[in-house]
């Protein structure tokens, strides 16, 4: 059964430092992989899809990497701001038409 | 854009009461979703549904039932509502074949208070 673990839990960060959150997966023979990120008390918004076929894809100050063979997908987010911190999950798809199965997710603060 | 709405942001129920939580979505997806989300519990999967009249169970499917008698409509219903059913319930929908398969989209959440 696929499990998504998301490490670390939290984390907090000066403003303007770039980062990276991370999202290992056990099974490797994904279909896609998503990032979201949730603000307190809402749902979640999608950031990026990156298909098995992919490596990466880049939106805005977002960068999210696929590594398919060592089960890992990598979010880079650059000159962080106060107004990222939020809570951001990934979720892999292990084939064309399953449910998602999702991390706990990473909870970001960026420290003024 | 995509868009997923849910009926109700915040609920308070009672005990015994039955509940009907909505969702609606605009994008003609095959697929729709519901989930709850509790603190340390991540996002747990109730029912889901690949066409209309058709459901699936999730992982926690216990206590909850579903309708979907039109495409864009997936309703969540607690036929006698606890207070373990206390929780953020979340919809989403995405659409099925091609390359965006799995392409997930929630709703903004119910907030469901069960005293």
């Amino acid at each position: 059964k696929q499990e998504v673990t998301q490490i670390p839990a939290a984390l907090s960060v000066p403003e303007g430092e770039n980062l990276v959150l991370n999202c290992s997966f056990t099974d490797s023979a994904i279909y896609n992989l998503q990032w979201f990120r949730q603000d307190p008390g809402k749902g979640l918004t999608s950031l990026l899809l990156i298909q098995s076929s992919q490596r990466e894809q880049t939106s805005g100050r977002l960068n999210a990497s696929l590594d398919k063979s060592s089960g890992r997908s990598t979010l880079y987010i650059a000159a962080s701001q106060p107004g990222d911190s939020a809570t951001y999950l990934c979720a892999v798809i292990d084939s064309g038409n399953t449910p998602l199965v999702f991390g706990k997710g990473t909870r970001l603060s960026v420290i003024a | 854009d995509v868009k997923v709405t849910q009926s109700s942001r915040y609920l308070v129920k009672r005990t015994g009461e039955k509940v009907f939580l909505e969702c609606v979505q605009d994008m003609d997806h095959e697929n729709m979703f519901w989930y709850r989300q509790d603190p340390g519990l991540g996002l747990r999967l109730i029912y889901f549904s690949y066409d209309v009249k058709m459901k699936e169970k999730g992982d926690i499917p216990e206590g909850y039932s579903v309708s979907r008698e039109k495409k864009e409509r997936f309703s969540l219903i607690l036929e006698s509502a606890s207070t373990n059913q206390t929780s953020m319930y979340l919809c989403a929908s995405s659409v099925a074949g091609g390359e965006l398969t799995g392409e997930l989209f929630f709703g903004e959440g119910s907030r469901l208070t069960v005293l």
